[in-house]
């Protein structure tokens, strides 16, 4: 389940089963959004990006939907696996300007 | 994709002292350079951001005094932290992109400061 409070939030899921990670943006003009993923100890990892002329990307395992009418961003991570199990950020941007970082979500994958 | 290295990787240094943490592309030329800082269990705050040959835009709240920024080539850029003190320690984190427009930025491995 998903749970939010003082510490980041948290999402659990089964092993195999699809995560789905959400992220809610706050500037109307933010016009190309990226997707990290941060192991413990080191730098955001690129998963995956996508420009605000589209509302939905594939890469290999993820997909990313974007509802600019809401500005909303989501992360779909099919067959989760345990290399999965990290914090994932969601990073807009604005006409080239610098990256705002959402407050990440924990992923944690139960065997 | 690119790679991005930060030296060190973990530095522990007296309250009262420098230092000084670098951030290379190794395979293209950064004309924008990005500096975080990430407490732990939060998410990166940009601290400021620096385009080659030209000085540091810092975020509201960031002393630049205190948070040197040099980004000197277009393959370097370092952060030195002026007179440190316990509260400054952190997780930093460099990132670099390659042109202006709206491209991906690449993440350096990160840099855990401790001062004692």
């Amino acid at each position: 389940g998903e749970s939010v409070g003082l510490h980041l939030p948290t999402l659990s899921v089964q092993e195999g089963d699809n995560s789905i990670i959400n992220c809610a943006y706050s500037n109307s003009a933010s016009d190309y959004f990226i997707w990290y993923k941060q192991e413990s100890g080191k730098g955001p990892q690129f998963i995956i990006d996508i420009r605000s002329n589209m509302d939905k990307r594939q890469g290999q395992r993820v997909t990313v939907l974007l509802n600019k009418t809401v500005k909303h961003l989501s992360l779909q991570i099919a067959a989760t696996q345990p290399g999965d199990s990290a914090v994932y950020f969601c990073a807009e941007n604005n006409y080239g300007q610098n990256f705002v970082f959402g407050p990440g979500t924990r992923l944690s994958v139960l065997p | 994709g690119a790679v991005v290295s930060q030296h060190p990787s973990w530095v522990i240094c007296k309250s009262g002292t420098s230092v000084k943490i670098e951030c290379r592309s190794l395979d293209f030329q950064a004309t924008t350079m990005f500096w975080y800082r990430q407490f732990p269990k939060q998410s990166l705050m940009l601290m400021a951001t620096s385009n080659e040959g030209s000085k540091a835009t810092y975020e509201q709240g960031v002393e630049k005094d205190k948070f040197l920024i040099n980004h000197a080539s277009l393959t370097l850029s370092t952060l030195t932290v002026t007179s440190a003190h316990p509260e400054d320690s952190s997780f930093y984190i460099c990132s670099a992109r390659a042109d202006r427009a709206n491209t991906e930025a690449f993440f350096g491995q990160g840099t855990r400061l401790t001062v004692v």
